[in-house]
């Protein structure tokens, strides 16, 4: 079974600077996480989708950042304007409907200078 | 969602059991206690999930105190693949829906 895919792995923009992120989740998983993690930190939840919509967007940081997952299958996820403080690592994850766990892809390393 | 106490870092030694302790004394009765690790430069792998009883699957053991304020995860035989951080999360529901990391321990296996 193929894991969840993204793109790019890493990327260097400018502040000020646009960049969008891809994922595509595990077939047939319904509800798809994009989480931030800053260095040494945890994971931040940043939004999840149900399907093509969305479940919580309470973190998303509404100003710059925007997700969409058209078709219920893909997602992006846009920075725009980016900050200095957006370098971070941007997960995303999947969960089948009715199992606890998630599974994460390897990630998209963001860094703003 | 309630929080979780793990110690920062440990280590533990090739070949042997690795014994990771956490602290959840605000956990409520429908939540469940849920271990995920993360390698370097890797997104988060599940390990495993229990709400009351012990769990064991292919990779590892959760035991959870009869009060349930606290678990384990054993790693029965450390390699140094499961050099890594484990994050102990609890999370309302089987659906576990939303995981709230904290900072989780960084385990390193030494030879």
């Amino acid at each position: 079974e193929a894991g969840v895919a993204q793109s790019p792995r890493y990327k260097i923009i400018e502040k000020r600077q646009s960049v969008a992120f891809w994922c595509n989740p595990i077939s047939g998983h319904a509800t798809l996480y994009w989480y931030q993690q800053i260095l040494g930190q945890g994971p931040k939840l940043l939004i999840q989708f149900q399907n093509n919509g969305v479940v919580d967007d309470s973190q998303l940081p509404k100003d710059r950042f925007s997700a969409e997952r058209l078709k219920g299958v893909d997602s992006t996820l846009k920075i725009q304007p980016a900050k200095l403080e957006d370098s971070a690592v941007y997960l995303c994850a999947s969960r089948p409907t009715g199992a606890g766990e998630q599974y994460f892809g390897p990630g998209t390393r963001l860094t703003v200078t | 969602d309630a929080k979780t106490t793990q110690p920062t870092s440990m280590d533990c030694a090739e070949g042997r059991a690795a014994n990771l302790p956490c602290n959840h004394s605000t956990i409520s009765g429908n939540e469940y206690v849920y271990w995920y690790r993360q390698i370097h430069s890797q997104g988060p792998q599940y390990i495993i999930h229990g709400l009351k009883n012990n769990e064991t699957n292919e990779m590892a053991s959760l035991i959870i105190t009869e009060d349930r304020k606290s678990s384990t995860l054993i790693l029965p035989h450390a390699t140094l693949r499961d050099t890594a951080v484990y994050y102990c999360i609890v999370n309302p529901g089987a659906a576990g829906n939303k995981l709230t990391f904290g900072g989780g321990t960084r385990v390193l296996v030494k030879p």
